[in-house]
């Protein structure tokens, strides 16, 4: 079955600065790839996805990359601001309209003042 | 936009009880049913997949008998841990795939169970 491998764990980066989240798959039938953010007792929130024809996505400070041939996809937020502290997961699903969602372990992002 | 009404949010159960959580889709039809169990600190982890009028496909390691999933129209799903002991607490959360919907996920406020 799927299996999705995130890195790294933790990341602290100050104010400003940019923060790389980086995700593997191992099924190359997979298609579609989320990234969520999820605050402590919450439900995950989808702040950006990207499917398997594009390779690069982006909504103001926060862009998707993603490499099919390699399985990888990653996450950049730019000029992070406090606020951007969360855990993040990314994830991956087959299937032509949305098949199960397999998560990454998730990374825990502080961004310092 | 798309909501999932998921109860309870909370619940304190006694070891040996069952706990029904239900996922209600408010005001779009859901073929389909994720269910999710999330540790502190770690990962959702998929439990099982359940689509509207069939019976649940679980993930491996996922004991069907305890974790009973039923998923009878396309606006509700239930997941009853039953005979739940303290290493069943855990964050559960569903997920509904909106039908005719592009990837259309949308996923529960979630259920905090703690079994004393």
């Amino acid at each position: 079955g799927e299996n999705v491998e995130q890195h790294p764990s933790t990341l602290s980066v100050q104010e400003g600065d940019s923060a790389v989240i980086k995700c593997t798959y191992s099924d190359s039938a997979s298609n579609y790839f989320p990234w969520y953010k999820q605050e402590l007792g919450k439900r995950p929130q989808l702040i950006i996805d990207i499917r398997s024809n594009v390779g690069e996505k982006k909504d103001q400070r926060i862009a998707v990359t993603l490499n099919k041939t390699a399985k990888h996809f990653s996450l950049h937020i730019t000029e992070t601001q406090p606020e951007d502290s969360a855990v993040y997961f990314c994830a991956a699903s087959i299937g032509n309209q949305g098949g199960k969602l397999i998560f990454g372990q998730g990374t825990e992002l502080s961004v310092k003042p | 936009g798309a909501v999932v009404s998921q109860h309870p949010s909370r619940v304190i159960c006694k070891s040996g009880t069952s706990v029904k959580i239900e996922c209600r889709s408010l005001d779009f039809q859901a073929t389909t049913m994720f269910w999710y169990r999330q540790f502190p600190k770690q990962s959702l982890m998929l439990m099982a997949t359940s689509n509207e009028g069939s019976k649940a496909t679980y993930e491996q390691g996922v004991e069907k008998d305890k974790f009973l999933i039923n998923h009878a129209s396309l606006t509700l799903s239930t997941l009853t841990v039953t005979s739940a002991h303290p290493e069943d607490s855990s964050f559960y959360i569903c997920s509904a795939l909106r039908t005719a919907t592009s990837y259309g996920y949308t996923f529960g406020s979630g259920t905090r169970l703690t079994v004393v």
